[in-house]
């Protein structure tokens, strides 16, 4: 099925660990994002690249890197894991023109 | 800076309710703005996508509209139904990478 493949679905870190959560659209889309979700905050861009090869700091970049591999591949990589990036993390991609945006499932990360 | 509010934060209605859920923006220099649906522990469902050029979309019981020189979209839910029971989110696509600005959400509770 066409979309936005994120893995993993569910992870626990301990506090200092470091992981990286993968996303994979198959649609051709040229632009990526990394959003994050708490409780009653919405969400909230993390990091974005607006074109292969290029990434940008989005709201709270703090605490995490990004590699835009290739076209269809956008990582977000935790070096130092802290209770405070304990949330629900989205991939999403687009193009241009503009036919919406296609989000992932998410992953459910939880830092103790 | 983008920032988005939705107006307001719950609602509860009885079974059958036309109801308008709000959505304001701060800067009419936008792309699109795209109404997202997501259940209790779920990813989001996009709803309807309105580009920057259109003042409304339809899609069977949901009609967005757009005013982008106010900054102003809203969700119209006609003959509403217990299925209907989610948070609605409002986002706009804008910036270099179009990327999206969520706002907080809209809790909607359709009572039998």
């Amino acid at each position: 099925n066409a979309g936005v493949t994120q893995t993993p679905k569910f992870q626990v870190l301990k506090t200092g660990q470091s992981m990286t959560l993968q996303c994979a659209q198959d649609m051709n889309h040229n632009s990526m994002y990394w959003y994050r979700q708490d409780p009653g905050m919405g969400l909230r861009l993390i990091y974005y690249s607006a074109s292969e090869g290029t990434t940008d700091k989005g709201e709270v970049p703090n605490g995490y890197n990004v590699s835009r591999l290739n076209k269809r591949e956008f990582s977000l990589r935790l070096e130092s894991a802290a209770p405070s990036q304990t949330s629900v993390y989205f991939c999403a991609s687009t193009t241009v023109p503009n036919y919406g945006y296609t989000f992932g499932s998410g992953t459910r990360l939880t830092v103790v | 800076k983008q920032e988005v509010t939705q107006i307001p934060a719950a609602l509860s209605v009885p079974e059958g309710e036309n109801l308008v859920l709000n959505c304001s923006f701060t800067d009419s220099a936008i792309y699109n703005l795209q109404w997202f649906r997501q259940d209790p522990g779920k990813g989001l469902t996009s709803l309807l996508l309105i580009q920057s050029s259109q003042r409304e979309q339809t899609s069977g019981r949901l009609n967005a509209s757009l005013d982008k020189s106010s900054g102003r979209s809203t969700l119209y839910i006609a003959a509403s139904q217990p299925g209907d029971s989610a948070t609605y989110l409002c986002a706009v696509g804008s910036g270099s990478a179009r990327q999206l600005t969520f706002g907080s959400g809209t809790q909607l509770t359709v009572l039998p």
